[in-house]
């Protein structure tokens, strides 16, 4: 079935820093692929995503292209937030459901 | 803006006593998972949904949790007897098939 490997965490980075989270999958077919973010005491919410090849979704400054080639959907953004501290999930879509990554903790210190 | 509703929000029992939780989903959408979060194991599916109908309960421990949608509007998680290791933050999520999922806000279960 389908899986996915996501970065370990925590992430620690400076305010501004440039931030990338990697994410790599095995799927049958053609999986649409998702970010979803976790803020302290909440549930997950869509951060992004893209649904075909070379296909890259935004929002909130972040950035991922569905890269088929090399199974991956890193997520990027240029300059972070202090608010952006949180856990990252990547999953692709597999057999009716997502398979969700084990989370990667972002730390973002001013 | 039309969200996932879950009830009650924090809930503490002592073991072997009976825990439901519930779920409102988003009106139109057909399809409802259960999840389980802790820091040891993650983010866990328990079991889905769709048109109402079971999908797929085999991250559930049978013996003692159940899932049920009564209706469209109404999904139920029981655990009937509750143990320690049934601590955890458990999600609802709703959403159109494979589409995006909508999460609630979770119940977080502490079983004394």
């Amino acid at each position: 079935g389908n899986s996915v490997t996501q970065m370990e965490g925590p992430v620690t980075l400076s305010e501004e820093a440039f931030l990338t989270i990697n994410c790599t999958y095995t799927a049958t077919g053609y999986p649409s692929l998702f970010w979803y973010v976790q803020y302290p005491g909440e549930g997950l919410q869509l951060l992004l995503k893209a649904t075909k090849a070379d296909d890259k979704g935004s929002n909130k400054g972040f950035e991922a292209t569905y890269r088929k080639e090399t199974t991956s959907f890193h997520l990027e953004k240029g300059s972070v937030q202090v608010s952006d501290s949180a856990v990252y999930f990547c999953a692709p879509t597999g057999a009716d459901k997502l398979i969700f990554g084990t989370g990667t903790r972002l730390q973002v210190f001013p | 803006d039309a969200r996932v509703t879950q009830t009650p929000r924090h809930k503490v029992t002592e073991m072997g006593q009976e825990v439901t939780m519930r779920c409102q989903p988003i009106l139109g959408h057909n399809t409802v998972f259960w999840y389980r979060q802790t820091m040891m194991q993650g983010l866990e599916l328990l079991a889905y949904f769709r048109n109402r109908a079971p999908l797929d309960d085999s991250g559930m421990p049978k013996d003692r949790f159940s899932a049920e949608m009564p209706d469209a509007t109404l999904a139920t998680l029981k655990i009937q007897p509750s143990e320690p290791r049934d601590s955890a933050v458990y999600f609802c999520a709703s959403g159109r098939a494979t589409d995006t999922q909508y999460f609630g806000p979770g119940t977080r279960l502490t079983v004394l």
